[in-house]
């Protein structure tokens, strides 16, 4: 049980283009989301917490006008990474909330040229 | 702030060593604790957590961990690992309160010689 899903898992693109990353739970329903960012050899960075039906709330540093999070239902929340630059290149993974506890998604490795 | 430390940033081992990894945290209120662990390309998974009751907390694949209040610890033990265990270990504290944010460690890298 407990299982949360990511799509794509990796994706390249051209810089000025946006990307969309689904995160789903995919035998429970989840209130809460997170979006966290993971750098090589480091630790998870959370950038934003998603609740469903309302706006999601971003960590001190993280621009909401180009990380776009939208949860639109109980299983699926999504990441939108607008006009993507090179320096948004990294490890994007999502988690699920259920009775306080996370559950993480495999991650999406992006990669912008 | 609310923070996590991981003083072991690199640790190797020989299959069969006994493990512990440090976990300490820094926050005065009721806290639940979590260990996660990545393996090589794969994603977090939670190995075992702490809300409240037996400070002594089993996990999964032999693993344990302890509570010590006092210390503001949380570290992770096994008495004999394998090579399997190679893996990134992760402390994670969650404080409390309606957002359910964890503030996560920097991570230890444990290598498993064979």
């Amino acid at each position: 049980g407990a299982v949360v899903s990511q799509h794509p898992s990796r994706v390249i693109c051209k810089s000025g283009t946006s990307v969309k990353i689904e995160c789903r739970s995919l035998d429970f329903q989840a209130t809460t989301m997170f979006w966290y960012r993971q750098f090589p050899k480091q630790s998870l960075m959370l950038m934003a917490t998603s609740n469903e039906g309302s706006k999601a709330t971003y960590e001190q540093g993280v621009e909401k006008d180009k990380f776009l999070i939208n949860h639109a239902s109980l299983t699926l929340s999504t990441l939108t990474v607008t006009s993507a630059h090179p320096e948004d290149s990294s490890f994007y993974i999502c988690s699920a909330s259920a009775q306080e506890t996370q559950y993480f998604g495999p991650g999406t490795r992006l990669l912008v040229l | 702030a609310q923070s996590v430390s991981q003083h072991n940033h690199h640790v190797i081992l020989s299959e069969a060593a006994s493990l512990e990894l440090g976990c300490n945290y820094s926050y005065g209120g009721t806290v639940n604790l979590f260990w996660y662990v990545q393996y090589p390309g794969q994603h977090l998974q939670l190995l075992l957590k702490y809300f409240s009751g037996d400070p002594l907390v089993k996990g999964i694949k032999g693993f344990e961990a302890e509570f010590i209040k006092s210390k503001f610890s949380f570290n992770l033990r096994k008495p004999s690992v394998q090579w399997s265990d190679t893996a990134e270990y992760f402390c994670a504290v969650m404080s409390g309160g309606a957002t359910n944010k964890l503030i996560f460690g920097t991570g230890t890298l444990l290598a498993v010689q064979p």
